[in-house]
């Protein structure tokens, strides 16, 4: 069975300072790893994936088979990402749906 | 429209009481998938459609829970008798190919009083 954890449901950090969204999978599978976002009075949206290997926002998020995680970081915070942040997964087989975790609530402080 | 639309954006009902949430997808896009997200919870997934395929309903929490798909077109949630615990916003994404990008409507919150 497919298993998202977000263990942090609140993460709190300073304008300007690291951050760091974490995000463990379970898949019997070959993974298909996405993180998506949702800002305040709007549509959840996709940010990045892991297939892509590119940088969004400033964002940036590894997949390590060998941990099953996919965190998603960025150097330097901004008030603008402040947002609901979801990681989510599927199977390259084409046969299971996109599992989301519960999220975390990214709070940048000024 | 230019992207997934779902009515209605609100709904308030009395428990017992039968609901249709409908959404319209993306023109073109073959995968629906429809989530429930309950307050300060994540998204739970309900049930998803791609294109004439059986639709995987693996995720409904009961059979008070339907849903169909017109084609590759409109697709409708009916909860029947509904109860405080169904509660939740309901969203409705869309894609071009399954696991693909999903495009997500802005939700119906549903209020079972």
């Amino acid at each position: 069975a497919q298993r998202v954890t977000q263990p942090e449901k609140l993460l709190s950090v300073f304008k300007g300072a690291p951050v760091e969204l974490k995000c463990n999978y379970s898949y019997s599978g070959s993974p298909e790893l996405f993180w998506y976002v949702q800002y305040s009075r709007q549509r959840l949206q996709l940010l990045l994936r892991h297939i892509s290997r590119e940088s969004i926002k400033g964002f940036t998020a590894d997949l390590n088979k060998g941990e099953t995680s996919f965190h998603l970081k960025k150097p330097f915070a901004q008030e603008e990402d402040s947002a609901m942040y979801y990681c989510a997964l599927s199977g390259y087989s084409g046969n299971t749906p996109l599992v989301f975790g519960k999220g975390t609530r990214l709070s940048v402080i000024a | 429209g230019a992207g997934v639309s779902q009515s209605p954006s609100n709904k308030v009902t009395e428990k017992g009481k039968d609901v249709e949430l409908r959404c319209d997808p993306i023109s073109g896009h073959t995968a629906l998938y429809w989530y429930r997200q309950r307050l300060g919870q994540g998204l739970e997934f309900l049930i998803y459609f791609q294109g004439n395929s059986a639709p995987d309903k693996s995720g409904l929490p009961s059979d008070r829970f339907s849903a169909e798909r017109t084609g590759e077109s409109v697709s409708t949630l009916t909860i029947q008798r509904t109860q405080q615990e169904d509660s939740a916003v309901y969203l409705c994404a869309s894609s071009p190919r399954f696991s693909e990008k999903l495009f997500f409507g802005s939700g119906t919150q549903l209020s079972v009083l």
